[in-house]
């Protein structure tokens, strides 16, 4: 079965304490982004990558890290987690597309994250 | 920038009532436009995709529409019933070289009611 998964679905942190959520996808697919989703504000682009060693900012990377070094993965780091930064995280990967074609977005079932 | 607009943020309809819900993009520069459920607690499900080529596609009791022209796209679900009730989101994907990043609008809340 085709899909996104990420770990953990729920975590409770301290500020300052080094954090991973995890990110793997079966599809073989180019593409791997990070969204967060806040309420109000809808879902907003954190990092993203087009290939294995590609990655580059979203709309709000400010205090988050990535690296894709498999195409499956693409962990989300926190280096310090702060309390703004709690919110629900979602991977999401798709085909990459550069001129045509399906680039149809698939996504994890969410990262419930509260920094304290 | 894109900006992605949904009408009405919530709704809640009987059972059996046809509905549309609204979204719209300030870009008509998109690549293609995506429908999503997402269910409380539970990760984005996709819906329909439609290509910036086609004007609508259709899954079940759903049909989407797109107009890229007036940046207008339209969710119809016929016949609704209990298990619809979920929030649904579009989003639009950006053209001229970056196809894969979505913008996505806030949401429509949608209760069914038995």
């Amino acid at each position: 079965e085709a899909q996104v998964t990420q770990n953990p679905r729920y975590l409770i942190t301290v500020t300052g304490k080094k954090l991973t959520v995890t990110c793997s996808q079966n599809m073989n697919h180019e593409y791997m982004s990070w969204y967060r989703q806040d309420p109000g504000l809808g879902l907003r682009q954190i990092y993203y990558s087009m290939n294995v060693e590609v990655t580059d900012k979203g709309d709000v990377p400010e205090g988050y890290k990535v690296s894709r070094k498999e195409k499956r993965n693409f962990p989300l780091i926190l280096e310090s987690p702060s309390p703004n930064q709690t919110s629900l995280y979602f991977c999401a990967s798709s085909l990459q597309r550069t001129g045509g074609g399906n680039t149809e977005a698939f996504f994890g079932q969410g990262t419930r994250l509260t920094v304290v | 920038k894109q900006e992605v607009t949904q009408i009405p943020a919530a709704l809640s309809v009987p059972e059996g009532e046809n509905l549309v819900l609204n979204c719209s993009f300030t870009d008509s520069a998109i690549y293609n436009l995506q429908w999503f459920r997402q269910d409380p607690g539970k990760g984005l499900t996709s819906l329909l995709l439609i290509q910036s080529s086609q004007r609508e596609q259709t899954s079940g009791r759903l049909n989407a529409s797109l107009d890229k022209s007036s940046g207008r796209s339209t969710l119809y679900i016929a016949a609704s019933q209990p298990g619809d009730s979920a929030t649904y989101l579009c989003a639009v994907s950006r053209g001229l070289g970056v196809f894969n990043k979505f913008y996505f609008g806030s949401g429509t809340k949608l209760n069914v009611k038995p």
